[in-house]
């Protein structure tokens, strides 16, 4: 079976704290992708990263990091200095055939 | 600008009626998608259209049909609205590519309540 798990529903944190948002994935696919998508309070979902499964190099872009790990099944992402305007749920998926399965989502809270 | 626009924010309805939710983008996008956004569910697809005409269904399709007239519009019909079908509507757009199938471009939801 093909699945994403985001095991935390809800974290808060105070601004200026580092938070990692856990996703986990199942697939017997030797080849498939990963997302992360970020959803405001405006409600529209945006697109945040792609990863195909032969590139496991994390990636960094500004305060937002992706942590990939096949041997665990894991595609992790960390904030560093959160800021309020981080507060959003965000969605980890994975590519199924033609479709993208998405995990329920973590909303983050950033206190002031 | 990618755009996907929806042609309603919000939508009241009552048991019974037809509903129909509109989709348009402008991006010469292949695929679009219907999902609904349910609290504690996440993201569950509808259907889905490779092509003008063509749809599939993805994996809630009860109760729901669709229509891809012109490339750039998906429509989502509820043929007799329940009240179980109270959800906020997504739709979304991409390349036919294979790696960028998943860099879905989404609108901003319509929120349907059925009373």
């Amino acid at each position: 079976a093909q699945k994403v798990t985001q095991a935390q529903t809800e974290i808060s944190v105070v601004e200026k704290e580092d938070v990692t948002l856990d996703c986990v994935y199942e697939t017997r696919d030797t080849t498939y992708y990963l997302f992360w998508y970020k959803q405001p309070p405006s409600g529209e979902l945006v697109f945040l990263i792609r990863r195909n499964s032969f590139d496991e190099q994390n990636e960094i872009s500004g305060r937002y990091s992706w942590n990939f790990q096949k041997s665990t099944s894991s595609f992790n992402f960390t904030i560093t200095a959160s800021q309020v305007v981080d507060s959003a749920v965000y969605f980890c998926a994975l590519r199924r055939d033609d479709k993208i399965i998405f995990g329920k989502g973590t909303r983050l809270h950033i206190l002031p | 600008d990618v755009k996907v626009t929806q042609s309603s924010r919000y939508l009241v309805k009552r048991t019974g009626e037809k509903v129909f939710l509109e989709c348009v983008q402008d991006m010469d996008h292949e695929n679009m998608f219907w999902y609904r956004q349910d609290p504690g569910l996440g993201l569950r697809l509808i259907y889905f259209s490779y092509d003008v005409k063509m749809k599939e269904k993805g994996d809630i399709p009860e109760g729901y049909s669709v229509s891809r007239e012109k490339k750039e519009r998906f429509s989502l019909i509820l043929e007799s609205a329940s009240t179980n079908q109270t959800s906020m509507y997504l739709c979304a757009s991409s390349l036919w590519a294979s790696g960028a199938l998943g860099e879905q471009y989404f609108g901003p939801g319509t929120r349907l309540t059925v009373t």
